[in-house]
C-alpha cells in the first residue's frame, strides 16, 4: 500500500463549486503538505502544517483552506473554485526527525479541472 | 529572476549516454534536494544534500555551497530514466525550479 495517498485522482467540477481534496499518510509523520503544479511552472506550496494545532500558509493560499482533522490526514479545500485553479496538486511529508528528516514524500497527485 | 534555475529544460540523449542536470540558486539554504517526476505524474525523492556528493546505483548528486550550484549526473542512460527532474532549495520551505525534461532514446 501507498505510504501517502489522495482522493481523488481525478476531478472535473465547475465554477463556484466547494471541493475538498483528502491526503492521508501512514508514514507517521508530523509535517503535511499541500503543493500545486501547473505546466510550465515549478511546485509551489499552498499550505503546510507541523502538526495537528499547527497550520500555515505558504506562497499561494488565497482561494483555498485546510484542515487537519488528524496527525495521518490534511484536507485542501477550494471554497468556490473558479477556472485559474486547474492544475496538478500533490500532498507530501517530511518528518520533523529521525533518518529521513526533511526528506519530503509525495502524494501520486490529484488532476484538477475546472471548468 | 527565478530563485532557483534549472539547465536544460528539455535534454534529449540517447541511451547509455552520460548526462548532467544543472541547477543553480540565489538564495541561501541549508540543502538542496533532486526530485524526479514520472510520466504518469507521481514525484520520487532522489537525493538531499547540504555538501559534497552522494551517489546512488547510477546517480550522482553533487553541490558546491560557495558557487550556489548542484548538478544531477546519469551514468549509462537508459530509458527508463526518461521523467522530469527537479531541483529544490530549502529554506525554511523548499523553493522549486522548473524541471529538466529528460527523455532517453533506445
Amino acid at each position: 500500500d501507498a505510504d501517502v495517498t489522495q482522493t481523488p485522482r481525478n476531478r472535473i467540477t465547475k465554477t463556484g463549486k466547494r471541493i475538498m481534496l483528502e491526503c492521508s499518510q501512514t508514514k507517521g509523520h508530523d509535517r503535511m503538505y499541500w503543493y500545486r503544479q501547473d505546466p510550465g511552472l515549478g511546485l509551489r506550496l499552498i499550505y503546510y502544517s507541523f502538526d495537528v494545532k499547527d497550520i500555515n500558509k505558504g506562497e499561494i493560499s488565497d482561494g483555498y483552506s485546510v484542515s487537519r482533522q488528524a496527525q495521518a490526514k490534511f484536507s485542501l479545500s477550494l471554497e468556490s473554485a473558479i477556472p485559474n485553479q486547474t492544475a496538478l496538486y500533490f500532498c507530501a511529508t517530511s518528518d520533523s526527525g529521525g533518518s529521513s528528516y526533511n526528506e519530503q514524500f509525495f502524494g501520486p497527485g490529484t488532476r484538477l479541472t475546472v471548468l | 529572476k527565478n530563485e532557483v534555475e534549472q539547465s536544460p529544460q528539455n535534454l534529449t540523449a540517447q541511451e547509455g549516454e552520460f548526462i548532467t542536470i544543472n541547477c543553480s540558486y540565489s538564495v541561501g539554504i541549508s540543502a538542496l534536494h533532486w526530485l524526479q517526476q514520472h510520466p504518469g505524474g507521481g514525484i520520487v525523492s532522489l537525493f538531499m544534500l547540504s555538501s559534497g556528493k552522494k551517489k546512488h546505483g547510477r546517480l550522482i548528486a553533487t553541490i558546491n555551497i560557495q558557487e550556489k550550484h548542484s548538478s544531477l549526473h546519469i551514468t549509462a542512460s537508459h530509458p527508463r530514466d526518461s521523467a522530469v527532474y527537479i531541483c529544490a532549495v530549502r529554506q525554511g520551505n523548499l523553493i522549486f525550479g522548473k524541471g529538466t525534461k529528460l527523455s532517453v532514446k533506445p
